[in-house]
């Protein structure tokens, strides 16, 4: 079973400096996708970020890029120039190719402080 | 565009009640699911389905029943309630399972099981 896993229940960062939020994921699949999805205080879910596993080339968003690293399974998120805004719950999430469900992390609650 | 609809967004319910949740998308998605949130546990997938009259079970299956009679809705029913249900519900719809298909997701269920 596919497990996706986020060490970091908790971060803190100063606005306008630059964070970085880590996920681990474990699979015997070779062709997935993974995700970052932001949950602000509002509960809507927000997709922030996708990667796609056969691409090398790490996936940027405007502020939001990511260090995917296929060999270790690592998967983490940075923000740059931290915006009171990115204050929220974000997950990470995996999902085979080929399946339809999205797996998860615990998430890591983010604080941006002024 | 409304989206994905989830009715109600608060209930408390007393253990051996039962409720249903309404899910309703207006995207013609062929893709719904039902997901629990919980303190550290992230988002875990209850149940799922491909396609009208289609359902599948998730990671966390037990105490709850589905049924997707329409596309546009799919219904997650507790048939006696238990405090271990306690939770935010998300519903989330999807056009297909690949991944660019990317999930919408609806503002959630709070459910307090006493």
């Amino acid at each position: 079973a596919q497990t996706v896993t986020q060490s970091q229940p908790e971060m803190s960062v100063q606005e306008a400096e630059t964070v970085t939020l880590s996920c681990t994921y474990d699979t015997s699949e070779s062709d997935y996708y993974l995700f970052w999805y932001k949950q602000p205080p509002s509960r809507q879910m927000i997709l922030v970020i996708r990667q796609e596993a056969y691409k090398q080339q790490n996936a940027t968003e405007n502020r939001f890029s990511v260090n995917f690293q296929k060999a270790a399974k690592s998967f983490s998120l940075k923000i740059s120039d931290s915006q009171l805004g990115d204050a929220a719950m974000y997950f990470c999430a995996y999902k085979v190719t080929s399946g339809s469900r999205l797996t998860f992390g615990e998430g890591t609650q983010l604080t941006v402080n002024p | 565009n409304a989206g994905v609809t989830q009715t109600p967004k608060f209930r408390v319910l007393k253990t051996g009640q039962s409720m249903t949740l309404l899910c309703a998308q207006d995207m013609n998605h062929e893709y719904m699911y039902w997901y629990r949130q919980d303190p550290g546990m992230g988002l875990r997938l209850i149940h799922y389905s491909v396609g009208e009259g289609t359902t599948a079970k998730g990671e966390v299956p037990d105490g709850y029943n589905v049924s997707r009679l329409k596309k546009q809705n799919f219904l997650l029913g507790l048939e006696s309630a238990a405090p271990s249900q306690t939770s935010v519900y998300f519903c989330a719809s999807s056009r297909g399972q690949s991944p660019g298909s990317p999930l919408h997701f609806g503002n959630g269920t709070r459910l307090t099981v006493t």
